[in-house]
């Protein structure tokens, strides 16, 4: 069955410092979004992706986070320098049409811990 | 006011109870309503979706929207221990970009005892 893989599953970063969360969503797959779960809190939407730009991107997503899908295969999430309060769990997510009924694949997530 | 609200729980029944989880929404952009399933250190799973008032049956689920409440429930018939999860609704709208945008409850943690 196809899924949306995620990696690292966990990084463990210092304060600062920059990280890229990598994303393979499904193959056939036009729409790709990141979304951030703070531990016991709300999964929140950070950004969507599609055709090659940012289409919709939430007040979470400021000038140190960054998108890329720099081979027609992966999606990454850059985080420019880090701060203690973006550890959380990031979720990236695909869809493969532009109509409802194309359900939205969740990968496993990627764990960000911030020291 | 949150565009989705949503009981965080816990909720703990004992096995073969009937569940109800629900949400409230404020923002009647909202076309499409559906539940998500995420056990603990895993992503979401689609459960069910709909776009219309009224009930959508599978299996033990029943989704139940009701638009112009704006509210949405899920009931989980003959619940067992495997159901145990963090149950999430979400929503969407369609925006100006030309995608949807998915908005998500903050999850009701359920815990069905054997």
């Amino acid at each position: 069955e196809p899924e949306v893989t995620q990696t690292p599953s966990h990084q463990v970063t210092q304060m600062g410092q920059e990280v890229i969360l990598r994303c393979v969503p499904i193959s056939n797959h036009l729409y790709f979004y990141w979304y951030r779960q703070i531990l016991g809190q709300k999964v929140e939407f950070l950004v969507s992706f599609y055709n090659n730009e940012i289409s919709e991107k939430s007040e979470i997503f400021d000038d140190q986070f960054s998108v890329e899908r720099p081979d027609g295969s992966n999606f990454t999430l850059k985080i420019r320098s880090t701060k203690l309060e973006d550890s959380a769990m990031y979720f990236c997510a695909s869809r493969d049409r532009g109509d409802f009924t194309g359900e939205l694949f969740f990968g496993e997530g990627s764990r960000l811990t911030v020291l | 006011q949150k565009e989705v609200e949503q009981d965080p729980g816990p909720l703990s029944v004992p096995e073969g109870a009937i569940v109800s989880l629900n949400c409230t929404y404020s923002n009647s952009a909202f076309q499409y309503f559906m539940w998500y399933r995420q056990y603990s250190r895993k992503g979401p799973e689609l459960l069910m979706y709909t776009y219309s008032s009224g009930n959508k049956e599978d299996g033990r689920f029943t989704a139940q929207v009701d638009k112009s409440s704006k509210y949405i429930s899920l009931f989980i018939r003959d619940s067992q221990p495997s159901d145990s999860a963090t149950y999430l609704c979400a929503m969407s709208r369609f925006t100006t970009s030309g995608t949807y945008k998915y908005i998500f409850g903050t999850g009701t943690r359920l815990k069905v005892l054997a």
